[in-house]
């Protein structure tokens, strides 16, 4: 079955760096978008990147542009977020979410999430 | 960025019993609505997306329509497992939005 797990979590001082990692797999992962959501108890459910099938294409959402990196790599099954600049408000569970049907931004797939804490 | 409204932000029902959430957007977003489950501890789960087709895998006790700004999904023959919170998203217009959730126990 389709599975995505999230590791790299933890906790991570206010302009620090982090990377979080999603390995994919019971699906042919060269075919299908992924994306990074995040969720706080305060903000709710909020998208913050996506990367096409081939990597080719990435989009960030205003408050993580210039700071996260999004990149995948299709003969590991991995997508990487690379968080930087991080701010006590990115403080959050990320999930990895697989994008299908129409236009890729229908989240069919979620992994189990992996909390960030962002604090001194 | 279009903006989810959705209500009652509570609902408490009884086994056997309908639901009907509500969905409002502000922007019309043609029929590109999704609708996700989501149990304590759990990631999301996608139950309908397009409004009105069901995810593989959901019971047909789950509904959706709606189109434009204003959308609901109906859950009938409540079931205590169907206890979640639920949300609407929105893929009309890039960011992809989500609603503020529907906390619904049985």
């Amino acid at each position: 079955q389709v599975q995505l797990v999230e590791s790299g979590g933890g906790v991570v001082q206010p302009g620090g760096s982090l990377r979080v990692s999603c390995e994919a797999s019971g699906f042919n992962f060269n075919f299908y978008s992924i994306h990074w959501v995040r969720q706080t108890p305060g903000k709710g459910l909020q998208w913050i990147s996506f990367v096409s099938f081939d990597g080719n294409n990435k989009y960030y959402a205003d408050s993580v542009n210039g700071r996260f990196s999004i990149s995948r790599d299709n003969s590991k099954k991995t997508v990487i977020l690379q968080m930087n600049s991080l701010r006590p408000e990115d403080t959050a569970m990320y999930y990895c979410v697989r994008g299908n049907y129409g236009g890729s931004y229908v989240f069919d797939n979620w992994g189990p999430g992996i909390w960030v804490t962002v604090s001194s | 960025e279009i903006v989810l409204t959705q209500f009652p932000d509570t609902l408490s029902l009884s086994p056997g019993e309908s639901a009907t959430l509500a969905c409002q957007t502000s922007r019309n977003v043609y029929t590109y609505l999704g609708w996700y489950q989501q149990k304590p501890g759990q990631a999301p789960r996608l139950l309908m997306y397009d409004a009105s087709t069901r995810a593989p895998g959901i019971p047909a006790r789950f509904s959706g329509s709606g189109s434009g700004t204003q959308f609901s999904l109906t859950i009938s023959s409540l079931e205590p497992d169907d206890s979640a919170i639920y949300y609407c998203q929105q893929r009309s217009e890039w960011p992809p939005s989500f609603g503020g959730g529907t906390k619904m126990e049985i």
